[in-house]
């Protein structure tokens, strides 16, 4: 399977700014996602990140909120805008090298808003 | 749309005994792929186990297999021979084989499995 690295693994930020994830993948995929898991619960699907266009957000997800780049195969960045204490959340970033093919992780980022 | 419903929160296991892990989905579709994550305390979600719908035969992975029922929309993990390593949170989740219908995981709500000593 791919290596996948996030970055950053976990940071603490305060009300009202904004941060930005990065997900590197070692090889070329098809397609990219970032997740979200809030505290004690399960992954919910953010958007798909499309290279060389803008990604597509699933219902509750708006790109002014989630605003998400991906300029190749291999890379994708989320930023988190404007955050409040609900955004306190694992992100995962996950890949997908083609059709057919499971999906797999990176470690996570731990955010936390103070 | 898809659910996925995992009706054990938590679950516990004596080590080197063997352990069933629920997972029940609802779907109107006949094509669709079915996966155990599994995500310990590190937080990083591992790939355990995957299945196709179209497969009767149910996967295998070393101690880890799976019971498909089709039928009956139900995709249990069973893990043999428990090992401390295998305490984590379980999640079942299931994907939609066409494309049209987007390649998003749909998870269940995660078990929470403990492994005693």
């Amino acid at each position: 399977s791919a290596v996948i690295s996030q970055k950053p693994s976990r940071d603490i930020c305060q009300r009202g700014t904004s941060l930005t994830i990065q997900c590197q993948v070692d090889s070329q995929v098809t397609m990219m996602f970032w997740y979200r898991q809030q505290p004690g619960q399960s992954l919910t699907l953010i958007a798909t990140a499309n290279q060389g266009s803008e990604a597509t957000y699933e219902s509750g997800f708006v790109i002014d909120k989630f605003p998400i780049s991906r300029p190749n195969l291999t890379f994708s960045t989320l930023t988190v805008s404007n955050m409040s204490p609900e955004d306190s959340s694992i992100y995962l970033c996950s890949v997908q090298r083609g059709a057919g093919q499971p999906q797999h992780f990176g470690d996570g980022t731990r955010l936390s808003i103070l | 749309a898809q659910t996925v419903t995992q009706s054990q929160p938590e679950m516990s296991v004596q080590e080197a005994e063997t352990v069933t892990l629920s997972c029940t989905y609802d779907t109107s579709e006949s094509d669709y792929y079915l996966f155990w994550y599994k995500q310990p305390p590190s937080r990083q979600m591992i790939l355990v186990i995957r299945q196709e719908a179209y497969k009767q035969q149910n996967a295998t992975e070393n101690r880890f297999s799976v019971n498909f029922q089709k039928a009956a929309k139900s995709f249990s993990l069973k893990i043999s021979d428990s090992q401390l390593g295998d305490a984590a949170m379980y999640f079942c989740a299931y994907r939609s084989m066409w494309n049209n219908a987007g390649n998003m995981l749909t998870f269940g709500g995660g078990t929470r499995l403990m492994v005693k000593p």
